[in-house]
């Protein structure tokens, strides 16, 4: 079956710039959860969602949200974006969370 | 509090040869997961193993084999003639049972292993 698909896979974008970050689960998962990934800060939890709720929200400025629709492909928008924001953002789809399917991840890069 | 250290930032070794990649756990909890996952250059994270903390046994799938020892807190995960395709990031996960939820995954900072030819 399809795994997670994230897109778009790369992206450039400019200081104070949104950015919107596109996730397709695993057919029948409906948990979607995501994680920025940086060098210097490793995998970090931002948020997760279940059945269009927000379950659990990580460490992050409001500046990050997200939301989930009805066939479970999830979303996550980023404004006015900042520098350090630059990052691998993967996401990542369970059943019932044991094992994290995750996609390839989206690439943002902020200049 | 749950925390997994992966002490090893950076391993490479020549190919063919066994590596093993460390991971000690922390965790109060007598029941919880724990999860190897594999960062290829491509990005996602692949699942390679969860493994409950009631089950003690050593796991081999082929050249992969991961020796859980909950008397050490070390889940280790050891390649067997290792070969060029293994390169990539390897992160250990630790989860409490009961807790369905993916903030509650805490994710190694991981280990960068590099076969050479």
């Amino acid at each position: 079956k399809a795994g997670v698909t994230q897109t778009p896979r790369y992206l450039i974008k400019t200081r104070g710039q949104q950015v919107t970050l596109s996730c397709s689960p695993i057919s029948g998962h409906r948990s979607v959860s995501w994680y920025q990934q940086t060098p210097g800060q490793g995998l970090q939890f931002l948020f997760e969602y279940f059945s269009e709720t927000q379950r659990n929200k990580g460490n992050f400025p409001g500046r990050f949200s997200g939301r989930q629709f009805s066939n479970s492909r999830s979303e996550m928008n980023v404004s006015t974006l900042e520098l350090g924001d630059s990052a691998l953002y993967l996401c990542a789809s369970s059943v019932n969370t044991g094992e994290l399917f995750f996609g390839e991840g989206s690439r943002l890069t902020v200049l | 509090a749950q925390k997994v250290t992966q002490a090893q930032t950076e391993i490479s070794v020549v190919e063919k040869e066994d590596v093993t990649l460390d991971c000690v756990y922390e965790t109060r909890d007598t029941t919880y997961y724990l999860f190897w996952y594999k960062q290829p250059p491509s990005g996602e994270l692949v699942f390679l193993i969860r493994r409950n903390s009631f089950d003690e046994q050593n796991e081999i799938s082929g050249r992969y084999s991961w020796n859980f020892q909950k008397s050490t807190s070390s889940f280790n995960f050891t390649i067997t003639a290792s070969q060029v395709v293994d390169s990539a990031v390897y992160f250990c996960a630790l989860s409490i049972a009961g807790y369905s939820s993916a903030s509650k995954i805490i994710f190694g900072s991981g280990t960068r292993l590099s076969i050479r030819p």
